[in-house]
C-alpha cells in the first residue's frame, strides 16, 4: 500500500506558541491531502481538504486562521496550529490520495499537547 | 438518521473465531467503500477497498457490499489477537473524495 509519514509523532508546546505538523507521501504523488482531528474514543473529524497548489477548503466550524494548511508540493502538506491553547490538544492525522483514487492513505498521527 | 451507522461495540471474541463487522448507510449515491483498521494511538490503515456491490477477498479478510440494502460487511476469518483494534467503515460517492466514516467498532480477540 501507499505510505504516508507524519512528523512529529508527538509534540508538547506552551500555550500561545505555534506548532507545525508535516505530512509526506513517500511513494506516490498526493494531489489531495486531508487533515483530521480525533478525540479520545471518537471517530475522525475532517478539518480541511487541500489540493496541491490551491488553498485549502475548511469544514464548517474550523478556523482557517488558526489552522493554517499549506500544500505546496505533491508530496508535502503542513498544518500549523497558531497561538495554540489547551483546547487544541488532540490527535491530528493527515491522509493523502491521488488522481484516480478514492481511497485515502493515512499517516501515523501527531499527538499535540498544549500546556 | 446519520449517513453511516456502525455499532461501536465493544466486540469480544475468542481467538480463531469468525468476526463480522457491519455498517449501514442512507445515501444511495455512495459507490466506493473502504474498511480501515486503527490501533490505539495510530493512524487508520486501509484494509479493504471495494467499488459498488459485490465481494472482495484478501487473505483472512472479506468485504461485502450490498447496495440494494445499503449494507456493507467485513468478515475476518481465524481471528488473531493482533486483529484487536477499532475497525472503521468509510465510503464516498466520488467527486470531492471526502470520506464519510462510521464511528468504528472496537474489537478484542482474546487468546
Amino acid at each position: 500500500g501507499a505510505v504516508v509519514s507524519q512528523h512529529p509523532s508527538r509534540v508538547i508546546c506552551k500555550s500561545g506558541t505555534s506548532v507545525k505538523i508535516e505530512c509526506r507521501s513517500l511513494d506516490f504523488q498526493a494531489t489531495t491531502m486531508f487533515w483530521y482531528r480525533q478525540f479520545p474514543k471518537k471517530s475522525l473529524m475532517l478539518m480541511a481538504t487541500s489540493n496541491e497548489g490551491s488553498k485549502a477548503t475548511y469544514e464548517q466550524g474550523v478556523e482557517k486562521d488558526k489552522f493554517l494548511i499549506n500544500h505546496a508540493s505533491l508530496t508535502l502538506s503542513t498544518l500549523t496550529v497558531t497561538s495554540a491553547h489547551p483546547e487544541d490538544s488532540s490527535f491530528y492525522i493527515c491522509s493523502a490520495s491521488t488522481s484516480g483514487w478514492y481511497e485515502q492513505y493515512f499517516g501515523p498521527g501527531t499527538r499535540l499537547t498544549v500546556t | 438518521q446519520k449517513e453511516v451507522e456502525q455499532d461501536p461495540g465493544p466486540l469480544s471474541v475468542p481467538e480463531g473465531a469468525i468476526v463480522s463487522l457491519n455498517c449501514t448507510y442512507s445515501n444511495s449515491a455512495f459507490q466506493y467503500f473502504m474498511w480501515y483498521r486503527q490501533y490505539s494511538r495510530k493512524g487508520p490503515e486501509l484494509l479493504m477497498y471495494t467499488y459498488s456491490s459485490g465481494n472482495k477477498e484478501d487473505g483472512r479478510f472479506t468485504a461485502q457490499v450490498d447496495k440494494s440494502s445499503k449494507y456493507i460487511s467485513l468478515f475476518i476469518r481465524d481471528s488473531q489477537p493482533s486483529d484487536s483494534a477499532t475497525y472503521l467503515c468509510a465510503m464516498t460517492q466520488g467527486g470531492s473524495k471526502k470520506l464519510v466514516f462510521g464511528k468504528g467498532t472496537k474489537l478484542t480477540v482474546n487468546p
